[in-house]
């Protein structure tokens, strides 16, 4: 079955800078590759995705880019603010339509 | 207005025994999903079920089993609770198809502690 990884396990940056998050994956066949934002208590929330046919997607702070050779994509912030402080899992859908996500970045954004 | 729900919000029982968490959602969604997010945030499929198939994780031990009354609903039935079941376990919904409609939408979460 699909395996992500997801690094690092924890991140804090100081309000401004930017964030990265790092996910790899398993199986080739993976061809959705969605971004969630859980804050404390509160359910997983999409903030953004990418499918397999596109390389870098931008919305406003945030991006991601995926590289399917190497099988690894990214979540890109910048201008990180104290709301951006959360939990971001990344997650990688095969041919089942089943989500298996990494373990989670805890983002902490020091003001 | 709430797009997927669960409840109860907070469940407390006892080893053995078993019990349900409801899931309703009033998106038009055909498929909707089970997860299992434990003490160290790691979230888990459990299952994916519209009303053509049912995926099981193969992980998941058969004391928990997936009904769905329609096509808004999927409940998590769970037998003979033990203490490795307390987590926190989500609903979530999709609809099939490209575009826009792959976002899974998730509820609020079930607290299960088991004693």
């Amino acid at each position: 079955g699909e395996n992500v990884e997801q690094h690092p396990s924890t991140l804090s940056v100081q309000e401004g800078d930017s964030a990265v998050i790092k996910c790899t994956y398993s199986d080739s066949a993976s061809n959705y590759f969605p971004w969630y934002k859980q804050e404390l208590g509160k359910r997983p929330q999409l903030i953004i995705d990418i499918r397999s046919n596109v390389g870098e997607k931008k919305d406003q702070r945030i991006a991601v880019t995926l590289n399917k050779t190497a099988k690894h994509f990214s979540l890109h912030i910048t201008e990180t603010q104290p709301e951006d402080s959360a939990v971001y899992f990344c997650a990688a859908r095969n041919a089942g339509n089943m989500l298996t996500f990494g373990g989670g970045t805890r983002l902490m954004v020091k003001p | 207005d709430t797009a997927v729900s669960q409840t109860p919000k907070y469940l407390v029982t006892q080893m053995g025994n078993d019990k349900s968490i409801k899931c309703e959602q009033n998106l038009g969604h055909d498929t909707m999903y089970w997860y299992k997010q434990d003490s160290k945030k790691f979230l888990k499929i459990m299952f994916s079920y519209n009303n053509k198939e049912l995926i099981i994780n193969e992980t998941v031990p058969n004391r928990f089993s997936p009904k769905s009354p329609d096509k808004a609903h999927l409940n998590l039935h769970i037998n003979s609770l033990e203490l490795g079941d307390s987590a926190v376990y989500f609903c979530a919904s999709s609809r099939r198809g490209g575009g826009r409609s792959d976002e899974q939408y998730f509820g609020p979460g079930t607290r299960l502690t088991v004693t």
